[in-house]
């Protein structure tokens, strides 16, 4: 059972356009973190939200929290070649764990 | 400031057999966990070492073990390998207050064949 859902799970867009990523569940979370990994290598800690409703924003890129603190949300405006990876997200359980979406592959196109 | 290291980077295993993972964790990082990411997946919590007790486990069977030494590095334990185990093992540090503060190193990539 995958407690945290993504979607899309694959994406494929031009450059220039905007994309939004979901990462939903039924389970309430601590906080919840975004992470991109590029091929052969580990994981990369974009965001940590951990306030219902918190929006973040980094550049181009704007992460909100859901209200009831079991989903999340993350938007690329203006996408570059650049931004092309794995796209995850991770709610954090106790102090202990993580527990990871399935990922997002972004793919950006020139 | 180094990071998280893990070695090797790549090893080739044969069914049945064993195999030894290590992590040094970051500079001034006390815990470390380890995760399995098999291709095309998310990763998958496997467990957690501090002040070099196991302190939480993942869905993984007894196969898997690990040990944390007092410079706070760890080793994971893979006993009678399958071929399902092929994936990307990966070690995650953080410093034991700070709950969010993870860095990944950038994993060993382990085929069983």
């Amino acid at each position: 059972t995958q407690l945290l859902e993504q979607s899309p799970q694959f994406l494929s867009i031009q450059e220039g356009e905007n994309l939004t990523v979901y990462c939903n569940s039924s389970s309430v979370f601590s906080s919840l973190q975004w992470y991109r990994q590029e091929p052969g290598e580990g994981p990369v800690l974009l965001v940590t939200v951990v306030t219902g409703g918190e929006v973040k924003k980094l550049k181009r890129l704007t992460f909100q929290f859901g209200d009831a603190r079991k989903d999340s949300s993350l938007h690329i405006t203006a996408a570059q070649p650049g931004d092309t990876g794995l796209y995850l997200c991770a709610g954090v359980r106790g102090a202990q764990k993580l527990v990871f979406g399935q990922g997002t592959r972004l793919t950006i196109n020139p | 400031d180094a990071g998280v290291t893990q070695s090797p980077t790549h090893l080739i295993k044969t069914r049945g057999q064993q195999v030894t993972l290590r992590c040094s964790p970051k500079s001034g990082h006390d815990t470390v966990s380890w995760y399995q990411q098999a291709l095309g997946q998310g990763p998958q919590f496997i467990f957690q070492y501090y002040e070099e007790e196991e302190r939480q486990r993942g869905n993984f069977p007894d196969r898997f073990s690990g040990h944390q030494f007092p410079n706070y590095s760890s080793e994971l334990n893979v006993n009678a390998l399958w071929l399902g185990d092929s994936a990307l093992y990966l070690c995650a540090s953080r410093n034991w207050a700070d709950r969010d503060g993870y860095t990944f190193g950038s994993g060993t990539r382990l085929t069983v064949v």
